[in-house]
């Protein structure tokens, strides 16, 4: 059984970096999945921030893809989230997932989500 | 991006009663590669369904999913109490992938 489990700091000033780290157990980040961050603003739906494979290829939703980076660290079965020049509209909960199986692929493992305010 | 409507925004419904909630997508999903996740107040997401109308590991045969193309369904043949929830449709078959902006299942 996949777990994923989101870390980092959960209040961060506006225009600052946001980092998390997603620590995977119960598997190895394989280079058949994706590793994904998904977000939800409070009160309202999902928001698909983008993804990486273990190879390294990245796919940044366009929306967000001048201040995302996504990297992994095969060694340490985690990968992880910068999202840069944050402001309020960035405040939500953060969550890690997988897609395993392809390109064309649900996300099937979810992370429980961090909480993550921009606020001054 | 492919845009996807959900509908209603909210239903308020008895156990035992049924639901059907719909997705509409703004262009044709490829192959059919849509999902439907359950998602509990303070909680992550978790599949339902997968490519339109697989159920994932464990889900009850009371959830079935169904559609094609454009419209897509969630059905729920008899409400248990766990079931009220929000409910997110989501299509993987074109970057960026996009998810509804959910259905309430309401008492």
């Amino acid at each position: 059984q996949v777990q994923l489990q989101e870390s980092g700091p959960g209040l961060l000033k506006p225009s600052g970096t946001l980092s998390l780290t997603c620590a995977v157990s119960g598997g190895s980040i394989s280079n058949t999945n994706w590793w994904t961050w998904v977000r939800q603003p409070p009160g309202t739906g999902l928001e698909w921030i983008g993804e990486i494979q273990l190879s390294g290829s990245t796919n940044y939703n366009p929306s967000l893809k001048s201040r995302v980076t996504i990297s992994v660290d095969k060694s340490k079965n985690e990968f992880s989230l910068k999202l840069s020049s944050v402001t309020a509209a960035d405040t939500a909960v953060y969550f890690c997932a997988r897609r395993a199986g392809g390109a064309y692929s649900f996300f099937d493992y979810w992370g429980q989500g961090t909480l993550v305010t921009v606020s001054s | 991006e492919i845009v996807l409507t959900q509908s209603p925004g909210a239903l308020s419904l008895s156990p035992g009663e049924g639901a059907t909630l719909s997705c509409r997508a703004s262009q044709s999903v490829r192959s059919n590669y849509l999902a439907w996740y359950q998602q509990q107040p303070g909680q992550a997401p978790s599949l339902l369904i997968y490519d339109a109308s697989s159920r994932a590991t464990g889900i009850p045969d009371r959830f079935s999913g169904s559609g094609s193309g454009t419209d897509f369904s969630l059905r729920i043949s008899r409400l248990e109490p766990e079931d009220f929830a929000v409910y997110y449709c989501q299509q993987y078959g074109s970057s960026p992938w996009t998810f509804g902006q959910g259905t309430k299942v309401e008492i």
